[in-house]
């Protein structure tokens, strides 16, 4: 079974461009989670979609980030324009709606210079 | 606001001895706990989890205890392998309420070989 798969796993780029992180989330699973991992916070969940629709965006830090999940097998985060605060690693998971233990996918690295 | 804290970034045990990894939560509403396990350079994986209508969940060398009361959930892991040395994040999440989980800041553990 693949399990999440995101790309790129790195992504180094200049301060105000666009930034665009993609996740394939486990065949079958109906909720998919965006997290992003900092030394402060450990892993803050930014975004979450249940059957492909935004169930809680709250913890998304600015306008700059959006998240979209144009069916069930795909989803993007993109970050516009990217800061150097934003550096961190960005984790997308999945799971089955009600099912407790989401998979995690390797990460995208994300360096902003 | 953290809701589900991990007080020590850090933490160094012999190999063979017992590791003992502690987690706290404010959110009286959280019923369900998990341990994620993290190397370097790859995503959280599950580790163990319980649910608050236990008090204990046992599973090889790992094992949780959780106190309802204190509002406390600890990892052990007896005997320490040097294969353990990985960052150890404590999740929590309401059953019956949104599906996304709540994590912790994370533990480094080192075993010392």
């Amino acid at each position: 079974d693949a399990g999440v798969i995101q790309s790129p796993r790195h992504e180094v780029t200049e301060m105000g461009q666009e930034v665009t992180l993609r996740c394939k989330p486990i065949s079958g699973h109906n909720s998919l989670f965006w997290y992003r991992q900092t030394m402060m916070r450990g892993l803050e969940l930014l975004i979450y979609f249940n059957n492909n629709v935004p169930i809680d965006d709250s913890g998304m830090p600015e306008d700059r980030f959006s998240a979209k999940m144009p069916n069930a097998s795909f989803s993007t985060l993109k970050i516009q324009p990217s800061e150097p605060r934003d550096s961190a690693v960005y984790f997308c998971a999945s799971s089955l709606s009600g099912g407790p233990v989401p998979g995690f996918g390797q990460g995208t690295r994300l360096t902003v210079v | 606001d953290q809701q589900v804290k991990q007080n020590s970034p850090s933490l160094s045990v012999q190999e063979g001895r017992i590791s003992i990894l502690n987690c706290d939560y404010t959110n009286s509403m959280f019923d369900y706990f998990l341990w994620y396990k993290k190397y370097p350079a790859e995503g959280p994986t599950f580790l163990i989890s319980i649910s608050s209508i236990k008090d204990k969940n046992e599973d090889g060398r790992f094992t949780v205890f959780l106190n309802k009361s204190a509002k406390h959930l600890s990892l052990h892991i007896v005997p320490s392998q040097p294969g353990d040395s990985a960052v150890y994040f404590c999740a929590a999440k309401s059953q019956t309420g949104a599906n996304n989980l709540f994590f912790g800041t994370g533990t480094r553990l080192t075993v010392i070989p």
